[in-house]
């Protein structure tokens, strides 16, 4: 079955430290993203790419990093410059005939705990 | 500029009860509207979509929304709720012509469903 996957679904960080998560899709969708939630905040939207080798940022850029070397991965790090990473993130991807059937296809998400 | 509100944090239904979720959007022309649906700890699955053409749009889970462009709302509706309905939703915009512009999302609703 065609779908996202991101891992891991649990990550704990500690202070000063870098930590990526991963987000793969199989769904040969052009374009991914990358959400952040936090209760009674909705989503806000960290970054986005278009295209491989392509990206911009979305409302809350700073603190973060991604790459898109492969249309199926898109990478995010969240940096020691990010001061409150504790959050749940969301990975989603659409096709280029956007809105296809979905709209956004969504990962499980991976829940990130600075300890 | 794009924009959602959910203007209620919480719903309490009781169980074969009707349901309504609030939304309203502002974009410039016309929109697509999204109705997505989360339970703990997992990501947002698609309930329904608005494009053009009825306004009365049906989707999962027997739920369904009616766009209202004078009123630019799109509230979800169910004529019975049942407990397994509590969860929490997001309405998301996009404007029609907005090329690969990233959906907006409100803030949520929980919808809590009273056996």
């Amino acid at each position: 079955d065609g779908g996202i996957t991101q891992s891991p679904k649990y990550l704990f960080r500690k202070e000063g430290q870098n930590v990526t998560l991963s987000c793969e899709q199989n769904l040969n969708h052009d374009a991914m993203y990358w959400y952040r939630q936090d209760p009674g905040q909705g989503l806000r939207l960290i970054y986005y790419s278009q295209i491989v080798n392509d990206f911009q940022k979305g409302d809350i850029a700073e603190g973060y990093s991604v790459s898109r070397e492969k249309k199926e991965s898109f990478p995010l790090t969240v940096t020691s410059a990010q001061k409150n990473p504790t959050a749940f993130y969301l990975c989603a991807s659409t096709p280029l005939t956007w809105p296809g059937d979905y709209g956004y296809t969504f990962g499980s998400g991976t829940r990130l705990t600075v300890v | 500029a794009q924009s959602v509100a959910q203007p209620e944090d919480q719903v309490n239904v009781a169980e074969g009860n009707p349901l309504t979720v609030k939304c309203t959007y502002s974009v410039s022309g016309n929109p697509y509207l999204f109705w997505y649906v989360q339970y703990p700890n997992r990501g947002l699955q698609f309930l329904l979509k608005y494009i053009t053409g009825d306004n009365l749009v049906k989707g999962s889970y027997g739920f369904e929304a009616e766009f209202n462009k004078s009123q630019t709302s799109f509230h979800l509706k169910k004529p019975s709720a049942l407990v397994s309905d509590s969860a929490l939703y997001f309405c998301a915009v996009r404007a029609l012509n907005s090329g690969n512009t990233p959906l907006v999302f409100g803030k949520g609703t929980r919808l809590s469903v009273i056996a």
